[in-house]
């Protein structure tokens, strides 16, 4: 099963408008990070947040982390369509030495001209 | 300098046959953890090698295997293919144990009929 569950499951914008998604996760971790993933394409690592920072920036995106709440969000700001693309939190279950990273479902973003 | 490459790009196989798909680190990576992703979904952990072993295992069954080999690239072996088991599988490295950050190839997409 998976760790992180991102919300919404889609998202659709114009450019030039702010795009939020979120992400809840189950058990404690050591870092949360953000990837994004063009159509049929690997992933991108986009910006990873520890568990004892609450807000990173990374140009125009903002990731915030509330590890009370099990949750995070990923802020893109001015939105591009160039930005269209599914992004996927994830999330690090340290198990035997060794870290190994649970990814959630995904938001998938399309942003119009 | 070259970043995770993976063999085949595409592949189709018959539902028993058995299947081998390769990846190559990114350079300077040690670690190499391979993901299943069904279309729509994320991706969902396989297992991760380093130093040439088995680390970690996700919720696959024995069918699912797997190799290091000594200059760190990796093998994915699937035997008695299942219908189920068409999907995108993503090779990722990292350095170390903290799969801090990820680094993905294009991955292969596997059609079994």
């Amino acid at each position: 099963s998976q760790q992180g569950e991102e919300d919404p499951q889609a998202l659709s914008i114009q450019e030039g408008e702010n795009a939020t998604m979120n992400c809840s996760y189950k058990t404690s971790i050591n870092n949360l990070q953000w990837y994004r993933q063009n159509s049929g394409r690997g992933l991108v690592h986009l910006i990873l947040i520890r568990s004892n920072e609450r807000e990173k920036h990374s140009g125009r995106l903002r990731v915030t982390l509330d590890t009370s709440k099990k949750s995070s969000s990923l802020l893109i700001t001015a939105s591009r369509a160039a930005d269209t693309a599914s992004y996927f939190c994830a999330t690090t279950a340290f198990s035997g030495g060794y870290n190994k990273l649970i990814f959630g479902a995904g938001t998938r973003l399309a942003v119009h001209p | 300098d070259a970043g995770v490459t993976q063999s085949p790009t595409h592949l189709i196989k018959t539902r028993g046959q058995q299947v081998t798909l390769r990846c190559s680190p990114k350079s300077g990576h040690d670690t190499v953890s391979w993901y299943q992703q069904a279309l729509g979904q994320g991706p969902q952990f396989i297992f991760q090698y380093y130093e040439e072993e088995e680390r970690q295992r996700g919720n696959f069954p024995d069918r699912f295997s797997g190799h290091q080999f000594p200059n760190y690239s990796s093998e994915l072996n699937v035997n008695a293919l299942l219908l189920g088991d068409s999907a995108l599988y993503l090779c990722a490295s990292s350095l170390g144990r903290n799969n801090s950050p990820l680094h993905f190839g294009n991955g292969t997409r596997l059609t079994v009929t």
